[in-house]
């Protein structure tokens, strides 16, 4: 499998339940993502890691947990979400720290719903 | 202010048209580039990097001045499937992306 992938695609959670969200990237990069988008809305960074370190934190509740265990796999962990997180949930990854092009590749996304 | 700000449109254009789309961005440090584009309720795909020099794909044209910080995509001779919305990217200290400008290709 190459590029970027996201498990699941569709989650519909109750507001009191515990899901994880998982990607995994196929392309050797050291960089990982977690976005949000909302409908009509621009993407909203959540969390960087970069070589395994978080190294970005956007002002993200406590109820949205990354865990990155190793730099081709990446999970967000959710409990006690809110109606208004229901968005599309986006991984991502690139190279970084090179003089190539950080272009960001993009997993197909989780969309989420949370009733 | 917004790190990058875009026309959210929508534009709505006859197959054949040429459609330009500009982007400004606030950081003059910002190194990277880059114009996705999205489909509705689908990820991002990078479209293309934007060099200083100006860079062609085919019907697709993007240009970066960094003077006055602001980066253009022309789509020459569009077509219905180019019907989608364009994210400005740019990368400074982390990627900022636009808004999105929403493109429709009337048949």
């Amino acid at each position: 499998e190459t590029g970027v992938t996201q498990t699941p695609r569709h989650l519909v959670m109750g507001m009191t339940n515990k899901k994880s969200l998982k990607c995994e990237q196929h392309l050797g990069h050291n960089a990982m993502y977690w976005y949000k988008q909302s409908a009509k809305k621009p993407l909203e960074l959540m969390f960087v890691y970069n070589f395994k370190e978080q190294t970005e934190n956007n002002s993200v509740p406590s109820r949205f947990s990354p865990e990155c265990p190793n730099s081709s796999h990446l999970f967000l962990h959710l409990h006690t979400l809110q109606p208004e997180d229901s968005a599309l949930y986006l991984c991502a990854s690139s190279q970084e720290g090179t003089r190539a092009s950080y272009e960001q590749y993009f997993g197909p996304g989780t969309r989420l719903t949370v009733t | 202010r917004k790190e990058v700000e875009q026309d959210p449109g929508p534009f709505n254009v006859p197959e054949g048209a040429t459609v330009a789309f500009n982007c400004t961005y606030s950081n003059s440090a910002s190194q990277s580039f880059f114009w996705y584009r999205q489909d509705c309720r689908k990820e991002p795909k990078l479209l293309m990097s934007v060099y200083s020099s100006g860079n062609e794909d085919g019907r697709f044209t993007a240009q970066l001045n960094r003077a006055s910080q602001y980066i253009s995509l022309l789509i020459r001779d569009s077509k219905l499937s180019d019907s989608a919305t364009y994210l400005c990217v740019v990368r400074g200290n982390q990627f900022y992306f636009g808004t999105g400008t929403s493109l429709t290709v009337i048949p």
